[in-house]
C-alpha cells in the first residue's frame, strides 16, 4: 500500500527567508508525486509534480519540490517566502497498478509565514 | 490549470432533508471524479470514485445509499446527501481527472460546505 507523511503539523517562517516544506513516501512502484495547497474554505489548488526525468520540479509561485529517490522523498521548497504563502500543504502519491488513479493524501502542514 | 466548479459552495439544511451538490469540469472532459470529505484541519478522506456512465466505486465505510453520486456526463458529477443528519456537516470537495492516465493531473473544486441543523 502507498502511503505519505508529512511531519510537520506546522511550519513557521519569517518572510523574505527559504521555506522547505518536507514529504516522504512509500510505495511499491514508481511514484507520481504532487503537491497541492489550500486556502482557508477553498479546494486545493495544483502546485507541481514529479512524474519522470528531472528531480527539481518547478511549479506556481515560485516553488519547486526535489525527488529523492533513495531518500523516498519530495520536500518542497521556496527561495523567499511571502507572508500569502501561508496555508496549508498537502503532498500525495499516485502509484500505477490496480490502484486505478487515486491519489494518497499526506496529512497536510500549516505554513504560517510571518513578517 | 483545469478548472472545477462546485455548487453550491455552503448550505444549511434541517435533519432528514437531501441535499445535492454539483461539480462540473469546465474546460476538459472528466473520465473519472472524485468526492472527498474534509473535517477541520484534517486531510482529504475519499469518499467515492466516479467513471462517466458507471456506478461509482464507494470506500470502505462509506454508505452509498446515504452518499448517491451520479456521474451522468464528462463534465457533471452529482453528490446527493440523502437525509442529512448534523454529522453529516462537513466539507465536501470535488475533484476530476481527464484521460490521460496516472500522470495526468487531478484538478479540484472549491469545495462545499454543508451545515445541517
Amino acid at each position: 500500500a502507498q502511503s505519505v507523511a508529512q511531519p510537520e503539523d506546522q511550519v513557521n517562517v519569517a518572510e523574505g527567508n527559504p521555506l522547505t516544506v518536507k514529504c516522504t513516501y512509500s510505495v511499491s512502484g514508481n511514484p507520481y508525486l504532487f503537491w497541492y495547497v489550500q486556502y482557508p474554505n477553498r479546494g486545493l489548488q495544483f502546485l507541481l509534480k514529479y512524474i519522470t526525468g528531472d528531480n527539481l520540479v518547478k511549479g506556481s509561485y515560485g516553488f519547486e519540490a526535489e525527488f529523492n529517490k533513495s531518500q523516498t522523498s519530495f520536500h518542497l521548497k521556496k527561495p523567499s517566502a511571502l507572508v500569502s504563502d501561508s496555508a496549508l500543504y498537502f503532498c500525495a502519491v499516485r502509484v500505477l497498478t490496480g490502484g486505478g488513479n487515486k491519489l494518497t493524501f499526506g496529512t497536510g502542514t500549516q505554513l504560517k509565514v510571518e513578517l | 490549470g483545469a478548472v472545477v466548479s462546485q455548487h453550491p459552495s455552503r448550505v444549511i439544511c434541517k435533519s432528514g432533508t437531501s441535499v445535492k451538490i454539483e461539480c462540473r469540469s469546465l474546460d476538459f472532459q472528466a473520465t473519472t471524479m472524485f468526492w472527498y470529505r474534509q473535517f477541520p484541519k484534517q486531510s482529504l478522506m475519499l469518499m467515492a470514485t466516479s467513471n462517466e456512465g458507471s456506478k461509482a466505486t464507494y470506500e470502505q465505510g462509506v454508505e452509498k445509499d446515504k452518499f448517491l453520486i451520479n456521474h451522468a456526463s464528462l463534465t457533471l458529477s452529482t453528490l446527493t446527501v440523502t437525509s442529512a443528519h448534523p454529522e453529516d456537516s462537513s466539507f465536501y470537495i470535488c475533484s476530476a481527472i481527464g484521460s490521460g492516465g496516472p500522470t495526468e493531473t487531478q484538478y479540484f473544486g472549491p469545495g462545499t460546505r454543508l451545515l445541517v441543523l
